[in-house]
Formats: C-alpha cells, sequence, structure tokens
C-alpha cells in the first residue's frame, strides 16, 4: 500500500514564524500535492509539483513556498506565518502518466494553529 | 472560475437504510471524476475514478455513476453501515488541467 507521512498531525506556531511542514511518499510517486481544508469549503490546491525541483502554483499559493529537492519528499513552506493560515493541511501523491486519471494518495494531514 | 458543488452538504441516515448523494460539476471539456471518502481522524481514501460518460462504478456497497453531458455524478450506498460514517468528497479534472478541483463535501452520518 502507498504510505503518505505528514511530519506533525498537530502544530503550534507563532504569528510570524517560518514553519515547515514535510511530506514523505514510499512509493517512488512522480506527482506530489499540498491542501488545505478549512470548515464549508473543499480542499483547496496550494502547489503541486510533478518532478524533483519543478513546482507549480495551485489556487492559493499566496503565503506559501514549495521544496521538493528529492523525489520522495515535498515541503511546504510558510514564510512568515499568519492568523489565516490556520488550517488542515493535507499532502497527496499520485503517479505519473495521466497526472489526475490516477486517484491520489494522502497523508494523514497536519491541524496548524498559529497564534 | 471552476465549480463544483456536493448535495446535500451533511445527511443523517438510520442503519440499514440506503442514501445517495450528488456532485455537480462543468460538463464542458470534461476529463475525469474522482470520489473520495474521508473518515474522522484518518486520510482520505479514493473510491473512484470515473473518465466515461455512462460509466457505473462499484466497491462492495458502494456504488457511483457518471453524466458527463449533464454534469453530475451520485454516490449510492446500499444497506448503511456505522463504518459509512464519513465525508465524501468528490474532485473534478477539465482537459489540459493539470490539479483537481473538489467539492465541499458531504458529511454522512449513520445512525444506529
Amino acid at each position: 500500500d502507498v504510505k503518505v507521512t505528514q511530519s506533525s498531525r498537530y502544530l503550534v506556531k507563532r504569528t510570524g514564524e517560518k514553519v515547515f511542514l514535510e511530506c514523505v511518499q514510499d512509493m517512488d510517486h512522480e506527482n506530489m500535492f499540498w491542501y488545505r481544508q478549512d470548515p464549508g469549503l473543499g480542499l483547496r490546491l496550494i502547489y503541486f509539483s510533478y518532478d524533483v525541483k519543478m513546482k507549480e502554483k495551485g489556487d492559493i499559493p499566496e503565503g506559501y513556498s514549495v521544496s521538493r529537492e528529492k523525489k520522495e519528499r515535498f515541503s511546504l513552506i510558510l514564510e512568515s506565518a499568519s492568523t489565516n493560515q490556520t488550517s488542515m493541511y493535507l499532502c497527496a501523491s499520485s503517479q505519473q502518466g495521466t497526472l489526475t486519471g490516477q486517484p491520489q494518495h494522502f497523508g494523514d494531514g497536519t491541524r496548524l494553529s498559529i497564534l | 472560475i471552476l465549480n463544483v458543488e456536493q448535495s446535500p452538504q451533511s445527511l443523517h441516515v438510520q442503519e440499514g437504510d440506503s442514501t445517495n448523494f450528488t456532485c455537480s460539476f462543468p460538463s464542458s471539456n470534461f476529463y475525469a471524476l474522482h470520489w473520495y471518502r474521508w473518515e474522522t481522524a484518518k486520510s482520505p481514501e479514493a473510491l473512484f475514478v470515473m473518465t466515461l460518460n455512462g460509466d457505473e462504478k462499484k466497491k462492495g456497497r458502494i456504488s457511483a455513476t457518471l453524466n458527463t453531458k449533464e454534469g453530475y455524478s451520485y454516490l449510492y450506498i446500499k444497506g448503511s453501515q456505522p463504518e459509512d460514517s464519513a465525508t465524501y468528497l468528490c474532485a473534478f479534472l477539465i482537459q489540459g488541467a493539470q490539479k483537481l478541483v473538489f467539492g465541499q463535501g458531504t458529511r454522512l452520518t449513520i445512525n444506529p
């Protein structure tokens, strides 16, 4: 089975801090994604990557950056955390080919609180 | 702006009853529709990836249909069980895009 591991289930940080959320997948998937989920809204795509060192902006990239130095790891960075970035963050991966014809495999999520 | 709508937003069903809910999406430039189940404290799990108009897929007591011409998909659960309690997400992909657009989900609660 595919395993997508997010580094923390719960995280509390302060406004202005630089925050790193880490995601590792063990199935050699080319594609990796970062989403956030807020009450009443669907999953919203922040950034995605379809290869090492490649990144594409999703729908809500402002205030975030990403890093993909190795195929299995995709990091989400909050450059200067703000309270409106308090949310549930989900990482996902999928095989290449038909980019989103393949199902995405998700991690358990990181519930991030910015105080 | 692409919009994917799921209805209802929440649903309470008695154990043993069957239920269904809807995902509506733009009918033009369709490429694929995904269904995911997200149980509390777990990760979302893929149920179906559907690509063809008229497609019907089944996984145990759960099945889904797809109408790409009118832009909707139904998810059916037969004989609901407590373990079916979850949020069900649909996600839409248009041709040429590289990302899924998710609906807000249908939160299903099965009452014993």
